[in-house]
């Protein structure tokens, strides 16, 4: 089976860069895809790494290294709107998702 | 748009009833989900279909079955509801031939309480 392991909570404040961890234990993966989820919503995706390295998507990055069993999402300049969960999740053969337990953020002025 | 629409956004039930969630997709996608979200657990998997009258159990499907009798329509049913399934329930849609990253959508969800 497969483990993945986030913080629970982070806290920056708006303007700044913060780096979201996830780690994970598994015998084999197609790729890590972030979701965010605001409270109240439904997730929705962000970016997805099939190969090792940095993805970029505006203000959002992600990164994996299956080496290091290990991706992190880098969110910069951030926004009072981006307080939210944010979810690491491993895809499994067709498109199946193993969620991780979740990271809430919380941007302060 | 993708639009995955779910019947109800809250729901109260007794323990021992039978319960259906709908959820229902409106961009032909193949495979459609259910999970439930608990705080501190994350989205936890309960059954998946690929197709037509096809199902594959997830991670937690006990206590819960589905059915899938047209593409665009996934039910899940509690066929005797307990209070520890008391939950979020989220159902979400996906295309591995029309999504980059195998994206899934996601309905708003209902939060199921069972009494």
């Amino acid at each position: 089976g497969q483990s993945l392991e986030q913080p629970s909570e982070v806290t920056a404040v708006e303007g700044a860069i913060v780096q979201i961890n996830c780690t994970y234990q598994t015998s084999g993966f197609y790729g890590l895809s972030w979701y965010q989820q605001h409270d109240g919503g439904a997730p929705t995706f962000l970016s997805y790494n099939a190969l090792d390295g940095l993805e970029e998507t505006g203000r959002f990055s992600s990164f994996l290294s299956r080496s290091d069993s290990y991706g992190y999402l880098l969110l910069q300049e951030l926004q009072m709107k981006d307080s939210a969960s944010y979810f690491c999740a491993l895809e499994e053969g067709g498109n199946k998702l193993t969620f991780g337990t979740g990271t809430q953020l919380k941007v302060e002025l | 748009d993708v639009k995955v629409t779910q019947s109800s956004r809250y729901l109260v039930k007794r323990t021992g009833e039978k319960v259906f969630l709908e959820c229902v997709q409106d961009m032909d996608h193949e495979n459609m989900f259910w999970y439930r979200q608990d705080p501190g657990l994350g989205l936890r998997l309960i059954y998946f279909s690929y197709d037509v009258k096809m199902k594959e159990k997830g991670d937690i499907p006990e206590g819960y079955s589905v059915s899938r009798e047209k593409k665009e329509r996934f039910s899940l049913i509690l066929e005797s509801a307990s209070t520890n399934q008391t939950s979020m329930y989220l159902c979400a849609s996906s295309s591995l031939m029309t999504s980059p990253g195998n994206e899934q959508f996601f309905g708003p969800g209902t939060r199921l309480t069972v009494l």
